[in-house]
């Protein structure tokens, strides 16, 4: 079974904060996804990766960036957290061969007050 | 029009009740189709592909109509533990590695 962990299901931070989401697969994927979902919203995409050191925007980057150092591991850095930024995020994988299915981890959910 | 668009919900049905769920896409590049289902602070998970020929597995079908960009998921013999938020998902622009587009969801309560 594919499993993607990451590394909080609850995440309490102040405003100003810097804040890292971890996010490790054990597929050996190579893509991976950060999604932030909100209700009404539903999922958006914030950063993705084809590769080790390779990162692509997503539709909605701005005040995120993502770290990709090993194949297995992708992070969300908020650099300075701000409170539109409380949301549940959701990380993915997904292997190059395929039909494009993405596997999710459980989700953080983070609020920043 | 949106990338991908579903029923806006919520479908409130008894149980042992068939219930179908609609989805349009705007990209007639897309290659793949599939439904999630995310239960309640949980996950998406895949619940499964659609392929051009219609595809069933037990009590759900799916159906894919390329010509009119259109995709739907039938439910038969609904469960109390169908309830949940389906998701309608198509792969993103030009096909490109593994980008999803999802849809906002749809939520289905089945009710005793």
């Amino acid at each position: 079974d594919v499993k993607v962990t990451q590394s909080s299901r609850y995440l309490v931070k102040r405003t100003g904060e810097k804040v890292f989401l971890e996010c490790v697969q054990d597929m050996d994927h190579e893509n991976m996804f950060w999604y932030r979902q909100d209700p009404g919203l539903g999922l958006r995409l914030i950063y993705f990766s084809y590769d080790v050191k390779m990162k692509e925007k997503g539709d909605i980057p701005e005040g995120y960036s993502v770290s990709r150092e090993k194949k297995e591991r992708f992070s969300l850095i908020l650099e300075s957290a701000s409170t539109n930024q409380t949301s549940m995020y959701l990380c993915a994988s997904t292997p190059v061969e395929g039909n494009y299915e993405q596997y999710f981890g459980p989700g953080t959910r983070l609020t920043v007050t | 029009r949106k990338e991908v668009e579903q029923d806006p919900g919520p479908f409130n049905v008894p149980e042992g009740a068939t219930v179908a769920f609609n989805c349009t896409y705007s990209n007639s590049a897309s290659q793949s189709f599939f439904w999630y289902r995310q239960d309640c602070r949980k996950e998406p998970k895949l619940l499964m592909s659609v392929y051009s020929s219609g595809n069933e597995d037990g009590r759900f079908t799916a159906q894919l109509n390329r010509a009119s960009q259109y995709i739907s998921l039938l439910i038969r013999d609904s469960k109390l533990s169908d309830s949940a938020t389906y998701l309608c998902v198509v792969n993103g622009k030009g096909g490109s590695q593994g980008n999803l587009i999802f849809g906002k969801g749809t939520k289905l309560s089945v009710k005793p």
